[in-house]
C-alpha cells in the first residue's frame, strides 16, 4: 500500500521553462515532506522540504507547494536548467522524529534543449 | 512483491555486539546503496556498489562494513554498536537513469 504516490514516471520540460513534479499521499498524519533530486549512479540529494503548518516553501528556483486538503504537494523549477535533469522523488514522515522517511518512486525530469 | 526488502525492520541490540542488516533487490538492477537518515530526516549515503564493486565510500566508521555476494545483495554488517548508531538504514537500488527504489528501511536502535 504505497503512501507516497508520484503518478507520473516521467516528465520532459524545455529548458527556461517551468517543471512541475507532482506527488499525493495518502495518510493525514504525516507532517513533514520532503523532495531529494538523484543522478544517475548517484545517492539521492535532499533539495528542499516543507512543514504541514506551511503551505509554500521557497529556495531559490525550487518551490514546493503544499494543499493539505488535497493531500498533493507539488515542487516548481523555475525556470528549468539542463542540470535539473534527474530523477525526483517524494517523500513524507510522521510527527515523530525518529520515524521512517516514506518514499514515493520517483519521477524522471528530462529538460530538453 | 517487493522489489528491494531489507531484514530486519526493526532491530534493538546493545552496545558493543555485532550486527547485519540484509537487502536484496529483485529488479536485475546493478547499482545498490545504504543509506543513513539522520535526525533532520536527510538521507546521509554510506556507500553505493556496481556490480558487486564498491563505488562510493562516504566517511563512516570503519566498524560498518557493506559486503555484496551478488549483484542481488548488499548486506551492512556493524561491529562494537555504539549508541549513536541508532538510526534509520535505507537500501536502494538503481539502474542507469531509472528511478531508485527504496527499502523499507531499517530502525536499529542500540541500548
Amino acid at each position: 500500500d504505497q503512501q507516497v504516490k508520484q503518478n507520473s514516471p516521467s516528465l520532459s520540460v524545455q529548458e527556461g521553462r517551468i517543471s512541475i513534479l507532482n506527488c499525493d499521499y495518502t495518510n493525514s498524519m504525516f507532517d513533514y515532506f520532503l523532495w531529494y533530486k538523484k543522478y544517475p549512479a548517484e545517492g539521492p540529494t535532499f533539495l528542499i522540504s516543507i512543514s504541514s503548518i506551511k503551505d509554500k516553501n521557497e529556495d531559490g528556483r525550487f518551490t514546493v507547494f503544499l494543499n493539505k486538503s488535497a493531500k498533493h504537494l507539488s515542487l516548481h523549477i523555475v525556470p528549468s536548467q539542463p542540470g535539473d535533469s534527474a530523477v525526483y522523488f517524494c517523500a513524507a514522515s510522521f510527527p515523530n522524529r525518529d520515524d521512517k522517511i516514506i518514499f514515493g518512486k520517483g519521477t524522471r525530469l528530462h529538460i530538453l534543449p | 512483491d517487493t522489489a528491494v526488502s531489507q531484514t530486519p525492520k526493526y532491530l534493538v541490540t546493545q552496545m558493543g555486539n555485532d550486527k547485519s542488516i540484509k537487502c536484496e533487490q529483485n529488479l536485475g538492477h546493478d547499482t545498490m546503496y545504504w543509506y543513513k537518515q539522520d535526525s533532520k530526516k536527510f538521507l546521509k549515503i554510506m556507500f553505493s556498489y556496481n556490480n558487486k564493486e564498491l563505488i562510493i565510500n562516504e566517511t563512516v566508521p570503519n566498524r560498518f562494513s557493506p559486503k555484496s555476494p551478488d549483484k542481488a545483495h548488499l548486506n551492512l554488517h556493524i561491529n562494537s554498536l555504539e549508541l549513536g548508531d541508532s538510526a534509520v538504514y535505507f537500501c536502494a537500488s538503481s539502474q542507469g537513469y531509472q528511478g531508485a527504489f527504496f527499502g523499507q528501511g531499517t530502525r536499529l536502535t542500540v541500548v
